[in-house]
């Protein structure tokens, strides 16, 4: 079936690196997502990387996928107390159906 | 608009009482999804609505949840009956589905408390 998973918490110090996981389960999703939600607010795309690439780099964020473990990450270098916030992961399975997990709460520690 | 609307943005309700809660998406978007989110169960998919297809219901946690999408646009999600453990904030997101143009825009929500 279609699932989505990932840890609800995460809790880093400033200045340190966030690694945020996820596991999805339709080998054939074509995309993967990240979606940040910041408190208050409506969830926004953060980054995408397209099935075919292994990792995609855009300033502080890397999102590195292992297609055959079915494994996703996002990479937060020099986390700041305003990345604070819930990190959805998501992918583009059959049908065009997107699959959200539930997401991941980050908090940073000044 | 713009965006992605929701309407109402809060929703205080008796317990027992039947609600309807709003999404109007963006124009011209096939798909649209209703997720339920709260503080301890994250991201709740609900249904996901697809042009003419019949909609994905499997995330429907009763049968006192149902929702409609007239005209492939508006769409409404009815609770009735409503308990406390309906309370959360209940997103709409909409996405066109056009070649690679897949991302998912969301709404405000609507936060719905049953007393």
């Amino acid at each position: 079936g279609e699932d989505v998973e990932q840890s609800l918490f995460l809790s880093v110090r400033e200045g340190d690196s966030s690694v945020i996981n996820c596991t999805y389960t339709d080998s054939s999703s074509t995309y993967l997502y990240w979606y940040k939600q910041e408190p208050g607010a409506g969830l926004q795309l953060l980054t995408y990387i397209f099935s075919n690439m292994d990792m995609k780099q855009d300033q502080r964020l890397t999102v590195l996928l292992n297609k055959k473990d079915k494994h996703l990450s996002l990479r937060i270098a020099d986390t700041q107390t305003g990345d604070s916030a819930i990190y959805f992961c998501a992918e583009l399975a059959g049908g065009f159906k997107t699959i959200f997990g539930a997401g991941t709460r980050l908090f940073v520690k000044a | 608009g713009a965006g992605v609307s929701q309407s109402p943005s809060n929703k205080v309700t008796e317990k027992g009482k039947d609600v309807e809660l709003r999404c109007d998406p963006i124009s011209g978007h096939t798909a649209l999804y209703w997720y339920r989110q709260s503080l301890g169960q994250g991201l709740e998919f609900l249904i996901y609505f697809q042009g003419n297809s019949a909609p994905d219901k499997s995330g429907l946690p009763s049968d006192r949840f149902s929702a409609e999408r007239t005209g492939g646009s508006v769409s409404t999600l009815t609770i009735q009956r409503t308990q406390q453990e309906d309370s959360a904030v209940y997103l709409c997101a909409s996405s066109p589905r056009q070649g690679l143009d897949t991302e998912a825009f969301f709404g405000q929500g609507t936060r719905l408390t049953v007393v």
